[in-house]
């Protein structure tokens, strides 16, 4: 099992639609979660630190975490072109060290 | 200059070339990594200097060797590569508090694009 495990997509949506990209990961332990945006050719950014069991929003932007299920999720509101990215999320694990997942392609079309 | 610049941003080089990355963070954090990131494949965690001290290699062949002269500054330096480690090279930095402590975020530096021919 990977440590940190994405659908690769492409994942599909368009132009105004809610898009959710899915996360799970394996240590239990976990603490810290992060969800990265990136560009083609570009390096990640970040979009949504997530700490605590529930729901995080900012701007268009909702974080979920869900430690019992080993989930954590980023729903995008009315999505936009600009936003057609790969969204990497990212576990610490006990070991104190960042595990990426493969990321999920997203395409928003207008 | 802000966040983490990484120079240069694109470099081709052969197989008994010899070459170094640079990586400078101007966040005043303590943690800096080095990531290597080839196509389709996650981001490969390959370094962690912590207060310069390395913590972390993740397996790294010796052919990648780094180096971390103050809390600021990283280096990879390059010998003898492979074709199959052509990839973007990533450094990054972050605040670490200590164990205990949840991980802070890390801010990517704009990558090193690199081609070993």
């Amino acid at each position: 099992q990977k440590e940190v495990e994405q659908n690769s997509g492409p994942l599909s949506v368009p132009e105004g639609a809610i898009a959710s990209l899915n996360c799970t990961y394996s240590d239990r332990g976990s603490q810290s979660f992060f969800w990265y945006r990136q560009y083609s050719g570009k390096s990640p950014e970040l979009i949504m630190s997530i700490y605590s069991n529930g729901d995080k929003e900012d701007g268009r932007f909702t974080a979920q975490l869900n430690k019992a299920s080993q989930y954590v999720s980023l729903l995008i509101r009315d999505s936009q072109p600009s936003d057609s990215a790969t969204y990497l999320c990212a576990v610490n694990n006990q070991g104190g060290k960042l595990i990426f997942g493969q990321g999920t392609e997203l395409s928003v079309k207008p | 200059e802000t966040g983490v610049t990484q120079t240069p941003r694109h470099l081709v080089m052969g197989m008994t070339n010899k070459k170094s990355l640079k990586c400078e963070q101007h966040l005043g954090h303590n943690a800096m990594y080095w990531y290597k990131q080839s196509a389709k494949k996650p981001l490969e965690l390959m370094f962690v200097y912590n207060f310069k001290e390395q913590t972390e290699n993740n397996s790294v062949p010796s052919r990648f060797s780094p180096e971390c002269p103050n809390s600021s500054h990283l280096f990879l330096h390059l010998h003898t590569l492979q074709p199959e480690d052509s990839a973007l090279y990533l450094c990054a930095s972050s605040q670490d508090h200590g164990s205990g402590f949840p991980q802070e975020t890390q801010y990517f530096g704009p990558g090193t694009r690199l081609l070993v021919l």
